[in-house]
């Protein structure tokens, strides 16, 4: 167990629909990060907060967008989904200085029909 | 551009046997950080060791090994008496500051199959 928690972790919804996706980082951690792995992508960096602020871009689409409260848990909202979207979706927590390791969370799966 | 190669996608190993996993990487920067992660069917991302761009020493972590090559741009890991639980997909990993501070980019992965 890694310490960080993702829900669900399972969510099946259909197109055009909007999803939350929520993490609780590791105690005590203050960077929390987003990543996608579909079959044909990869594992692909989504976008990092670090103490509350946007702190690193990826590849993440306009559609989708992320924020991290003041008690660090975060949330990626996904929006207008199409079939494409379909991933499962990590959540990870570091310390945040370069040195660390991110700890994962064991994902929430998401199938859009 | 930073990236990662991995160009082994898939793997057989014999139990108790050792493995390397090879890994590439291309970055311009000094500072880097050079992770490995193991995920297993159940889908989950394991932390399995770590390389600074500036240890002089491979790191070690129990069985895994980290055969670091600076100047090839290498990071291959070594797995030694491979068990069956180690059958997996393995990613190697790059924290990358120079791109965007904290940004890690992942390889494509290996999968590793042990075989009794």
């Amino acid at each position: 167990d890694s310490g960080v928690t993702q829900t669900p972790k399972h969510l099946i919804t259909a197109t055009g629909q909007r999803v939350t996706l929520r993490c609780s980082p590791r105690s005590g951690d203050l960077s929390v990060y987003w990543y996608q792995q579909s079959l044909d992508q990869g594992l692909q960096f989504l976008i990092q907060y670090y103490n509350g602020e946007e702190r690193a871009k990826g590849n993440i689409l306009e559609r989708f967008s992320a924020q991290q409260f003041p008690d660090l848990h975060s949330e990626l909202n996904l929006s207008s989904l199409e079939l494409g979207d379909s991933a499962l979706y990590f959540c990870a927590s570091s310390e945040g200085g370069e040195d660390n390791e991110q700890f994962f969370g064991p994902g929430t799966r998401l199938t859009v029909l | 551009a930073q990236k990662i190669t991995q160009t082994q996608p898939g793997m057989f190993v014999q139990e108790k046997e050792a493995v390397t996993l090879d890994c590439t990487y291309d970055t311009s920067d000094q500072s880097y950080g050079l992770f490995w992660y193991k995920q297993p069917s159940s889908g989950e991302m394991i932390f399995l060791i770590y390389q600074g761009s500036y240890d002089e020493q491979n790191a070690t972590e129990g069985r895994y090994s980290l055969n670091f090559q600076k100047a090839r741009k290498s990071a291959n890991l070594v797995i030694s008496a491979s068990q069956l639980g180690d059958s997996a997909m393995y990613f190697c990993a790059m924290r990358a500051p120079k791109t965007s501070y904290d940004k890690v980019i992942f390889g494509p992965g290996t999968s590793l199959s042990v075989i009794p």
